[in-house]
């Protein structure tokens, strides 16, 4: 059974740092893209940053610059490393399998998430 | 940026009826269009990809479809467990997502 089960979340303060973590099992890691995906309270869901099997990696402008994404395939974990975080940033952030399909990426499977709540 | 505007934000229906939900795009996305499911504090499930293609597991009565700007979901015959949130998503060009449509209970 695929499973992601992200971590590391919790309350930070304007400016701060924090570091995701997304293990995931049930299926070959290190063959696999996975996404990071956010939702703020009362909002939808909004693209974070991807990482490709090979390394490659992209970012919403949003989080352009202050946030990292990385894998330790030998660990079967990603993880998003947020710096200067600010109160927007608050939401709940969620892991998803990168599926390549017909010129581009789906997200196949999910965690159940982790919050983020970024408050003085 | 592409766009995705779903409609309506609420929808108020009744078990067993037929439900169309829609999602646009303000520019062409050809058929790379996924549709979730969300239930609070779960994971997103995935329901269809290629606007048309059910995923692993999804039972025949979620069916998609449509193209470049215009799709749909239908849920044939509403389940207790389909009251919640359904957002459609483009991978086209990077990833948007609609802000959702929320089935409740008539």
């Amino acid at each position: 059974e695929v499973q992601l089960v992200e971590s590391g979340g919790g309350l930070v303060q304007p400016g701060g740092s924090l570091r995701l973590s997304c293990a995931a099992s049930g299926f070959t890691f290190s063959i696999y893209g996975i996404h990071w995906v956010r939702q703020a309270p009362g909002k939808g869901l909004e693209y974070v940053s991807s990482i490709t099997n090979g390394g490659g990696t992209t970012y919403a402008n949003s989080v352009k610059g202050r946030f990292t994404i990385s894998r330790d395939n030998s660990k079967d974990t990603l993880y998003l490393q947020m710096g200067s975080l600010r109160a927007e940033d608050t939401a709940v952030y969620y892991c998803a399998r990168a599926v390549w399909y017909s010129g581009s990426y789906y997200f196949d499977y999910w965690g159940q998430g982790t919050l983020v709540t970024v408050s003085s | 940026e592409i766009v995705m505007t779903q409609s309506p934000a609420t929808l108020s229906v009744s078990p067993g009826e037929r439900v169309t939900l829609s999602c646009r795009a303000s520019q062409s996305v050809s058929n790379n269009l996924a549709w979730y499911q969300h239930k609070p504090g779960q994971a997103p499930r995935l329901l269809l990809y290629g606007a048309s293609t059910r995923a692993t597991g999804i039972p025949d009565r979620f069916s998609g479809s449509g193209s470049e700007t215009e799709f749909t979901l239908t849920i044939s015959s509403l389940q207790s467990e389909d009251f919640v949130v359904y957002y459609c998503q483009q991978y086209h060009d990077w990833y948007t997502f609609g802000q959702g449509t929320k089935l409740e209970i008539k």
